[in-house]
């Protein structure tokens, strides 16, 4: 497949454990945010979003939490699985702004 | 992938040449997005339109053009292909309204020799 990030970073965890995935986004202004999953060979695929007026918000195995102070955001995977080893991609958008901005992206790597 | 294809998947040229990208889809979506994925940059965007024959730069447009003369259609064309060019070309799409979520299609890799 693609070759998404030669030095990208990474993060291997044991099947079955929980997996925090960070990002740092760049501009203060922004108001929405979006994690996405690339497995090898494919395009990205939405995982779950999050808007500014919210602090953490919860999907099937997986919770994104944003800290507008220093702006962070990370997103928790429950009971990771093989099948969630991928590249996973941070998004962020501002109001008004078709321009979605991504981050480098971090590997995720299941191990049996 | 949402209702979306992208053809070719694959495409290696030569430096000088024109390639043309196309993005397909099926959704009717008002909204289509053309970026670019390299190692170390993520993904960039390159254009979008946000309707028929309506389109706007993104923030690496510098080297493409695009065309929407359909809704399902979104071309990406680059005039004199380059070695920098180089990259795999993802289309992705968006509905109107308050949802600002994208959808990607399966991308191309293009390499140019």
């Amino acid at each position: 497949g693609e070759s998404v990030g030669l030095h990208l970073p990474t993060l291997s965890v044991q099947e079955g454990d929980n997996s925090i995935i960070n990002c740092a986004y760049s501009n203060s202004a922004s108001d929405y945010f979006i994690w996405y999953k690339q497995e090898s060979g494919k395009g990205p695929q939405f995982i779950i979003d999050i808007r500014s007026n919210m602090d953490k918000r919860q999907g099937q195995r997986v919770t994104v939490l944003l800290n507008k102070t220093v702006k962070h955001l990370s997103l928790q995977i429950a009971a990771t699985q093989p099948g969630d080893s991928a590249v996973y991609f941070c998004a962020e958008n501002m109001g008004g702004s078709e321009k979605l901005v991504f981050g480098k992206g971090t590997k995720l790597t299941v191990n049996p | 992938d949402a209702g979306i294809t992208q053809s070719p998947r694959h495409k290696v040229t030569e430096t000088g040449t024109p390639v043309t990208l196309r993005c397909h889809q099926t959704e009717n979506h008002r909204y289509m997005y053309w970026y670019r994925q390299d190692p170390g940059h993520g993904l960039r965007l390159i254009h979008y339109s946000y309707g028929v024959k309506d389109t706007d730069k993104g923030e690496v447009s510098d080297g493409y053009s695009v065309s929407r003369s359909k809704t399902e259609d979104f071309l990406l064309t680059l005039e004199s292909a380059t070695s920098s060019q180089t990259s795999v070309y993802f289309c992705a799409i968006r509905a109107p309204g308050t949802t600002r979520e994208q959808f990607f299609g399966p991308g191309t890799r293009l390499t140019v020799l």
